[in-house]
């Protein structure tokens, strides 16, 4: 059973660029939350999707913004890059059904903003 | 001041140790108490998870929570080299708008020596 998948593994842009990092989540998951973890910090919230919504949304800016399709996996996509959007970006799966605080996490998605 | 506050250390301990782990957090209206586990370059592995207040044991692993002092608890028994990672300290509140939503603590970091 594939645990929660990322992609890419790692990405490097430039200031002003876009990007959009990929995740697909453990198979009997629906809900997919989205983390930033910066160099020596703690996974900060993003946002979380259930049912194809945003269903709650951490304190970032709206150049982050997502989307969560009908198979569960889900899209981060962040404008107008800042050398601070660089960091670790993780994608974590909720069961169907479960507790939305059981959140399994994926390896991540390194990015590193020039 | 942050939620959750951690010691990020580092704790270097001989393999064999008890090694305690520890958070302390200001918001009383968590009560979803989790610990992961960071091996480096990789995404968090959820290792335990307790409700309210109380201790939870599974093998060399014990969490306890203390809700009256707001401090929360991870104690290894006869640690491993393999032990050494990155600690991280999560919470949750029970319900609401951000039900769901983990506030992390900054980790620890540890390193077992043989």
């Amino acid at each position: 059973d594939a645990g929660v998948t990322q992609s890419p593994t790692h990405l490097i842009k430039t200031r002003g660029q876009q990007v959009t990092l990929r995740c697909s989540p453990k198979s009997g998951h629906d809900t997919v939350s989205w983390y930033q973890q910066a160099l020596g910090q703690g996974p900060q919230f993003i946002f979380q999707y259930y049912e194809e919504e945003e269903r709650q949304r951490g304190n970032f800016p709206d150049r982050f913004s997502g989307h969560q399709f009908p198979n569960y996996s889900s899209e981060l996509n962040v404008n107008a890059l800042l050398l601070g959007d660089s960091a670790l970006y993780l994608c974590a799966s909720s069961p169907t059904g479960g507790s939305k605080y059981t959140q399994y996490f994926g390896p991540g998605t390194r990015l590193t903003v020039l | 001041q942050k939620e959750v506050e951690q010691d990020p250390g580092p704790l270097s301990v001989p393999e064999g140790a008890i090694v305690s782990l520890n958070c302390t957090y200001s918001n009383s209206a968590f009560q979803y108490f989790m610990w992961y586990r960071q091996y480096s370059r990789k995404g968090p592995e959820l290792l335990m998870y307790t409700y309210s207040s109380g201790n939870k044991e599974d093998g060399r692993f014990t969490a306890q929570v203390d809700k009256s002092s707001k401090y929360i608890s991870l104690f290894i028994r006869d640690s491993q080299p393999s032990d050494s990672a990155t600690y991280l300290c999560a919470m949750s509140l029970a319900g609401g708008t951000s039900y769901g939503k983990l506030t992390f603590g900054q980790g620890t970091i540890l390193t077992v020596h043989p």
